[in-house]
Protein backbone atom coordinates (compact mmCIF):
# COMPACT_ATOMS: atom_id res chain seq x y z
CA UNK A 1 0.00 0.00 0.00
CA UNK A 2 1.38 3.52 -0.98
CA UNK A 3 2.48 5.92 1.65
CA UNK A 4 2.94 9.08 1.80
CA UNK A 5 5.31 11.57 4.05
CA UNK A 6 5.38 15.32 3.77
CA UNK A 7 8.27 17.18 5.12
CA UNK A 8 9.92 20.48 5.18
CA UNK A 9 10.13 23.76 7.99
CA UNK A 10 8.16 24.03 10.39
CA UNK A 11 8.48 27.88 9.82
CA UNK A 12 8.59 30.25 7.20
CA UNK A 13 8.99 33.90 6.93
CA UNK A 14 6.78 36.36 5.44
CA UNK A 15 7.63 36.88 1.57
CA UNK A 16 9.58 34.03 1.51
CA UNK A 17 8.98 30.75 -0.25
CA UNK A 18 7.94 27.62 1.36
CA UNK A 19 8.97 24.62 0.01
CA UNK A 20 7.58 20.98 1.08
CA UNK A 21 8.50 17.65 -0.24
CA UNK A 22 6.12 14.37 -0.29
CA UNK A 23 7.94 11.06 -0.35
CA UNK A 24 6.04 8.26 -1.55
CA UNK A 25 7.11 4.57 -0.25
CA UNK A 26 5.26 1.27 -1.39
CA UNK A 27 4.65 2.11 -4.65
CA UNK A 28 6.47 4.33 -7.75
CA UNK A 29 5.54 7.82 -8.30
CA UNK A 30 5.49 6.91 -11.78
CA UNK A 31 2.38 4.87 -11.49
CA UNK A 32 -0.98 5.83 -13.19
CA UNK A 33 -1.74 8.76 -10.76
CA UNK A 34 -2.03 12.06 -9.89
CA UNK A 35 -0.04 13.42 -7.01
CA UNK A 36 -1.62 16.22 -4.82
CA UNK A 37 -1.60 18.84 -2.73
CA UNK A 38 -4.44 20.28 -0.70
CA UNK A 39 -3.93 22.48 2.18
CA UNK A 40 -6.30 23.45 5.62
CA UNK A 41 -6.00 27.01 7.67
CA UNK A 42 -6.14 26.60 11.10
CA UNK A 43 -10.16 26.10 11.69
CA UNK A 44 -10.58 25.87 8.30
CA UNK A 45 -11.60 23.64 5.05
CA UNK A 46 -9.84 21.90 2.77
CA UNK A 47 -8.12 23.81 0.08
CA UNK A 48 -7.59 21.98 -3.42
CA UNK A 49 -3.52 23.60 -4.47
CA UNK A 50 -2.48 21.56 -7.42
CA UNK A 51 -1.81 18.30 -8.81
CA UNK A 52 0.76 16.66 -11.13
CA UNK A 53 1.21 13.08 -13.03
CA UNK A 54 5.06 11.96 -13.57
CA UNK A 55 5.35 13.03 -16.62
CA UNK A 56 5.34 16.17 -15.19
CA UNK A 57 2.05 17.55 -16.29
CA UNK A 58 0.77 20.23 -13.82
CA UNK A 59 -2.81 21.62 -13.01
CA UNK A 60 -2.80 24.83 -10.55
CA UNK A 61 -5.59 26.34 -8.46
CA UNK A 62 -5.90 29.70 -9.98
CA UNK A 63 -6.48 31.33 -6.30
CA UNK A 64 -2.59 30.61 -6.21
CA UNK A 65 -2.12 32.41 -9.47
CA UNK A 66 1.57 32.02 -10.19
CA UNK A 67 3.35 31.59 -6.56
CA UNK A 68 2.68 28.03 -7.03
CA UNK A 69 5.01 25.23 -8.43
CA UNK A 70 4.67 21.37 -8.12
CA UNK A 71 7.50 19.15 -9.40
CA UNK A 72 8.39 15.26 -9.29
CA UNK A 73 11.53 13.68 -8.86
CA UNK A 74 11.28 10.27 -10.19
CA UNK A 75 14.79 9.32 -8.93
CA UNK A 76 13.73 9.66 -5.02
CA UNK A 77 9.81 9.27 -5.80
CA UNK A 78 9.49 12.60 -4.06
CA UNK A 79 6.29 15.69 -5.07
CA UNK A 80 7.26 18.71 -4.35
CA UNK A 81 6.08 21.87 -3.59
CA UNK A 82 6.93 25.39 -4.07
CA UNK A 83 5.08 28.57 -2.91
CA UNK A 84 6.80 31.87 -3.23
CA UNK A 85 5.87 35.35 -1.04
CA UNK A 86 4.30 33.69 1.55
CA UNK A 87 1.91 35.33 3.88
CA UNK A 88 0.59 34.65 7.24
CA UNK A 89 -2.69 33.73 5.34
CA UNK A 90 -0.52 30.72 3.78
CA UNK A 91 0.13 28.78 7.38
CA UNK A 92 -1.58 26.14 7.45
CA UNK A 93 -1.48 21.93 7.55
CA UNK A 94 -0.10 21.17 3.86
CA UNK A 95 -1.38 17.30 3.01
CA UNK A 96 -0.31 15.28 -0.17
CA UNK A 97 -2.46 13.25 -1.82
CA UNK A 98 -2.75 10.19 -4.22
CA UNK A 99 -5.66 10.42 -6.68
CA UNK A 100 -7.17 6.97 -7.50
CA UNK A 101 -6.24 6.60 -11.24
CA UNK A 102 -5.10 8.73 -14.02
CA UNK A 103 -8.81 9.40 -15.13
CA UNK A 104 -10.26 9.59 -11.58
CA UNK A 105 -9.11 12.43 -9.89
CA UNK A 106 -10.50 11.70 -6.40
CA UNK A 107 -8.02 11.65 -3.24
CA UNK A 108 -7.94 8.07 -2.11
CA UNK A 109 -4.63 8.30 -0.21
CA UNK A 110 -3.08 11.29 2.22
CA UNK A 111 -0.31 11.80 4.11
CA UNK A 112 -0.35 12.93 7.73
CA UNK A 113 0.27 16.37 7.02
CA UNK A 114 2.89 18.82 8.00
CA UNK A 115 2.39 22.06 9.56
CA UNK A 116 3.47 25.01 8.28
CA UNK A 117 4.05 28.66 9.92
CA UNK A 118 4.25 31.66 8.50
CA UNK A 119 5.33 33.92 10.56
CA UNK A 120 8.94 36.58 11.46
CA UNK B 1 -14.30 27.25 -11.83
CA UNK B 2 -16.28 25.14 -10.60
CA UNK B 3 -18.05 25.98 -7.28
CA UNK B 4 -19.11 23.99 -4.53
CA UNK B 5 -21.67 24.60 -2.15
CA UNK B 6 -22.31 22.30 1.08
CA UNK B 7 -25.33 22.75 3.53
CA UNK B 8 -25.69 23.06 6.68
CA UNK B 9 -22.40 24.00 7.82
CA UNK B 10 -23.27 22.33 10.90
CA UNK B 11 -25.82 19.87 12.45
CA UNK B 12 -26.74 17.70 15.98
CA UNK B 13 -28.44 14.73 15.70
CA UNK B 14 -29.03 11.84 18.22
CA UNK B 15 -27.49 8.63 17.83
CA UNK B 16 -29.55 6.48 15.36
CA UNK B 17 -30.24 10.05 13.56
CA UNK B 18 -30.69 9.76 9.39
CA UNK B 19 -28.33 12.39 8.54
CA UNK B 20 -28.57 14.24 5.34
CA UNK B 21 -25.99 16.72 4.01
CA UNK B 22 -26.27 18.35 0.51
CA UNK B 23 -23.59 19.83 -1.76
CA UNK B 24 -24.25 21.58 -4.86
CA UNK B 25 -22.37 22.53 -7.94
CA UNK B 26 -22.27 25.47 -9.59
CA UNK B 27 -22.41 23.44 -12.83
CA UNK B 28 -22.79 19.91 -13.95
CA UNK B 29 -20.09 17.42 -12.99
CA UNK B 30 -22.23 14.11 -13.71
CA UNK B 31 -20.95 11.63 -10.79
CA UNK B 32 -17.41 12.99 -10.38
CA UNK B 33 -17.93 14.01 -6.67
CA UNK B 34 -16.47 11.99 -3.65
CA UNK B 35 -17.03 12.63 0.02
CA UNK B 36 -14.77 12.66 2.79
CA UNK B 37 -14.96 12.50 6.51
CA UNK B 38 -12.36 14.68 8.77
CA UNK B 39 -12.17 13.77 12.22
CA UNK B 40 -10.83 15.99 14.73
CA UNK B 41 -7.52 15.99 14.96
CA UNK B 42 -6.96 13.38 11.87
CA UNK B 43 -6.22 13.26 8.12
CA UNK B 44 -9.21 13.34 5.61
CA UNK B 45 -10.77 9.94 4.53
CA UNK B 46 -12.57 9.08 1.18
CA UNK B 47 -15.90 7.48 1.86
CA UNK B 48 -17.57 7.80 -1.65
CA UNK B 49 -16.73 8.30 -5.13
CA UNK B 50 -18.18 8.11 -8.47
CA UNK B 51 -21.12 10.03 -6.13
CA UNK B 52 -22.60 6.60 -4.93
CA UNK B 53 -19.61 4.22 -4.78
CA UNK B 54 -18.86 3.55 -1.28
CA UNK B 55 -14.92 3.25 -1.09
CA UNK B 56 -13.59 -0.48 0.23
CA UNK B 57 -13.93 -0.66 4.05
CA UNK B 58 -16.57 2.08 4.52
CA UNK B 59 -19.54 1.27 6.38
CA UNK B 60 -22.85 0.53 5.03
CA UNK B 61 -24.46 3.02 6.69
CA UNK B 62 -23.08 5.78 4.47
CA UNK B 63 -24.48 6.40 1.21
CA UNK B 64 -24.10 9.24 -1.97
CA UNK B 65 -26.52 9.91 -4.31
CA UNK B 66 -27.12 12.11 -7.35
CA UNK B 67 -25.93 13.58 -10.32
CA UNK B 68 -25.43 16.49 -12.45
CA UNK B 69 -25.14 19.72 -9.70
CA UNK B 70 -27.00 18.08 -6.69
CA UNK B 71 -25.80 15.60 -4.52
CA UNK B 72 -26.64 13.80 -1.04
CA UNK B 73 -24.23 12.27 1.59
CA UNK B 74 -26.61 10.08 4.22
CA UNK B 75 -25.97 8.25 7.18
CA UNK B 76 -28.96 6.21 8.06
CA UNK B 77 -28.38 5.76 11.79
CA UNK B 78 -25.87 8.05 13.31
CA UNK B 79 -23.50 6.47 15.43
CA UNK B 80 -20.76 8.58 18.50
CA UNK B 81 -17.36 7.66 15.71
CA UNK B 82 -18.91 9.73 13.03
CA UNK B 83 -18.49 12.52 14.66
CA UNK B 84 -16.42 14.61 11.78
CA UNK B 85 -16.52 17.12 9.28
CA UNK B 86 -17.68 16.08 5.93
CA UNK B 87 -16.81 17.31 2.91
CA UNK B 88 -17.52 17.07 -1.07
CA UNK B 89 -15.28 17.52 -3.75
CA UNK B 90 -15.56 17.98 -7.57
CA UNK B 91 -13.12 16.50 -9.18
CA UNK B 92 -14.34 16.65 -13.34
CA UNK B 93 -12.32 19.42 -13.66
CA UNK B 94 -9.75 21.66 -12.41
CA UNK B 95 -9.48 23.29 -9.75
CA UNK B 96 -11.13 20.14 -8.07
CA UNK B 97 -12.51 22.28 -5.65
CA UNK B 98 -13.67 21.22 -2.05
CA UNK B 99 -17.23 22.27 -0.44
CA UNK B 100 -16.81 24.45 2.64
CA UNK B 101 -17.78 21.74 5.30
CA UNK B 102 -20.05 20.24 7.09
CA UNK B 103 -19.52 19.88 10.68
CA UNK B 104 -21.65 16.72 12.35
CA UNK B 105 -22.08 16.40 16.31
CA UNK B 106 -23.67 14.23 18.29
Amino acid sequence: QVQLQESGPGLVKPSRPLSLTCTVSGGSISSSHWWNWVRQSPGKGLEWIGEIYHTGTTNYNPSFKSRVTISVDKSKNEVSLKLNSVTAADTAVYYCAKSSGFLQWYLESWGQGTRVTVSS
Amino acid sequence: DIQMTQSPSSLSASVGDRVTITCRASQGITNYLAWYQQKPGTVPKLLIFAASTLQSGVPSRFSGSGSGTDFTLTISSLQPEDVATYYCQNYLSAPRTFGHGTKVEI
